[in-house]
C-alpha cells in the first residue's frame, strides 16, 4: 500500500479555505485516495475520494495532481466545527483495510 | 437511529474479567470491521469480516476474538481483560464496492482496572 505523508497540523481562519496537503508518491495505478476526518473522540467520518480526476461533493473538494503523487482536500469556507484530524488515505477500490495514521490536525480560528 | 450503533458507550471493567463490545448497522452492508485508538494515536484494526462467514484478523488481534452473528452484527470480545486494552474501540461498515467509504460508529470508551 503506498504510504502518505501529512502535516501534522494546521491552522485556518473560520470563513477561509483550509487546503490540506497529502503526499503519496508511491501510489499505484489502482489505488485510489480518501480522506476521512475524526472531530475530537468521535468516529471518523467519510469525506471524499478519487482516483484521478479532481471530485468535488458537499463537504469539499479532492484535487489530485496529474501524475497522482499528491493532493489536496480543500474545505471551500471552513467553520469551527471543520476543527478535526484529517486522514488521507491510499488504497484499492474497495478498501479492504483502511489504516488511519497520525493525520493532520486542523485548528480552525475565529 | 444510527445507522451503526455500539453498545456500551462507556465500560469500566476490572483486570482478567471477560467483557464483549456489541455493533449493529443498518446500512445493509456486507462488510464490518472493529478498530482499536489509544490517545493521541490514528486507529488500528483488531478484526474484519467482509461476510457471515468469512472473518480476518488485523494488525492487533492477540487478546481479541469476534464474532458475526449476522450480516448487521459483528461483536468484539475481550476474553481476559488487560490495562493496556483501555482504548477507545470504533465499529464500522462498508459495502463490498466501496462506493461510499466507511461508516463508522460512535465508540465505545473501554477502560481496564
Amino acid at each position: 500500500d503506498a504510504k502518505t505523508t501529512q502535516p501534522p497540523s494546521m491552522d485556518c481562519a473560520e470563513g477561509r479555505a483550509a487546503n490540506l496537503p497529502c503526499n503519496h508518491s508511491t501510489i499505484s495505478g489502482n489505488e485510489y485516495v480518501y480522506w476521512y476526518r475524526q472531530i475530537h473522540s468521535q468516529g471518523p467520518q467519510y469525506i471524499i475520494h478519487g482516483l484521478k480526476n479532481n471530485e468535488t461533493n458537499e463537504m469539499a473538494s479532492l484535487i489530485i495532481t496529474e501524475d497522482r503523487k499528491s493532493s489536496t482536500l480543500i474545505l471551500p469556507h471552513a467553520t469551527l466545527r471543520d476543527t478535526a484530524v484529517y486522514y488521507c488515505i491510499v488504497r484499492v477500490l474497495p478498501p479492504n483495510m483502511l489504516t488511519f495514521g497520525g493525520g493532520t490536525r486542523l485548528m480552525v480560528k475565529p | 437511529d444510527a445507522d451503526v450503533t455500539q453498545t456500551p458507550r462507556n465500560r469500566i471493567t476490572k483486570t482478567g474479567k471477560r467483557i464483549m463490545l456489541e455493533c449493529s448497522q443498518t446500512k445493509g452492508h456486507d462488510r464490518m470491521y472493529w478498530y482499536r485508538q489509544d490517545p493521541g494515536l490514528g486507529l488500528r484494526l483488531i478484526y474484519y469480516s467482509f461476510d457471515v462467514k468469512d472473518i480476518n484478523k488485523g494488525e492487533i488481534s492477540d487478546g481479541y476474538s469476534v464474532s458475526r452473528q449476522a450480516q448487521a452484527k459483528f461483536s468484539l470480545s475481550l476474553e481476559s481483560a488487560i490495562p493496556n486494552q483501555t482504548a477507545l474501540y470504533f465499529c464500522a461498515t462498508s459495502d463490498s464496492r466501496g462506493r461510499y467509504g466507511y461508516t463508522f460508529g460512535s465508540g465505545t470508551r473501554l477502560t481496564v482496572v
